[in-house]
């Protein structure tokens, strides 16, 4: 069983729209959460983080943790083309360094 | 611009070679790391070096060696690598407080390696 585990995509949603990005993950003992987002050719840049049940929002992005479910998502409103890029799902450990990144979920926004 | 910069940006280098790749953070963080990234698959954790001891060492083959000479630098030496050692290897630091896993990571622009 894969540890983080992300739909590899792409996920296409039209420009304005909501794109719902989701993600579970294997150690219960997880204690951190985060979404980067990659675009082409570029390194990972970290775009949320989330450490408690519930919903946090930053802008147009809203990250979303359930830990009795195991399940992380992100929710990006009013979708944008720019938007469009590979996002990766990371899960830290309890105390540690050792972050697990999923596979990522390829986005593409159609203008 | 993360505050992290990697050089060389490309490489190009054969099975016989030894290079080194350098990453330097100007962001004050205690822990650096190494990462490879390969397509399709996820980021592979490499090193971890925590106030310039290393703390993880993910199982990686010995023609990779790290050196740690300080908290804002890092190395990353390739010596008689393998044609499926090219991929795109990141650094990435951050600020670890103790007793918490609040870690969130800054990466650079990473170096694209091709071995021929």
């Amino acid at each position: 069983q894969k540890e983080v585990e992300q739909n590899s995509g792409p996920l296409s949603v039209p420009e304005g729209a909501i794109a719902s990005l989701n993600c579970t993950y294997s150690d219960r003992g997880s204690q951190s959460f985060f979404w980067y987002r990659q675009y082409s050719g570029k390194s990972p840049e970290l775009i949320m983080s989330i450490y408690s049940n519930g919903d946090k929002e930053d802008g147009r992005f809203t990250a979303q943790l359930n830990k009795a479910s195991q399940y992380v998502s992100l929710l990006i409103r009013d979708s944008q083309p720019s938007d469009s890029a590979t996002y990766l799902c990371a899960v830290g450990p309890t105390g540690g360094f050792k972050t697990i990144f999923g596979a990522g979920t390829r986005l593409f926004v159609k203008a | 611009e993360t505050g992290v910069t990697q050089t060389p940006r490309h490489l190009v280098m054969g099975m016989t070679n030894k290079k080194s790749l350098k990453c330097e953070q100007h962001l004050g963080h205690n822990a650096m790391y190494w990462y490879k990234q390969s397509a399709k698959k996820p980021l592979e954790l490499m090193f971890v070096y925590n106030f310039k001891e290393q703390t993880e060492n993910n199982s990686v083959p010995s023609r990779f060696s790290p050196e740690c000479p300080n908290s804002s630098h890092l190395f990353l030496h390739l010596h008689t690598l393998q044609p499926e050692d090219s991929a795109l290897y990141l650094c990435a630091s951050s600020q670890v407080v103790s007793g918490n896993s609040y870690n969130e990571q800054f990466f650079g622009p990473g170096t694209r390696l091709t071995v021929l």
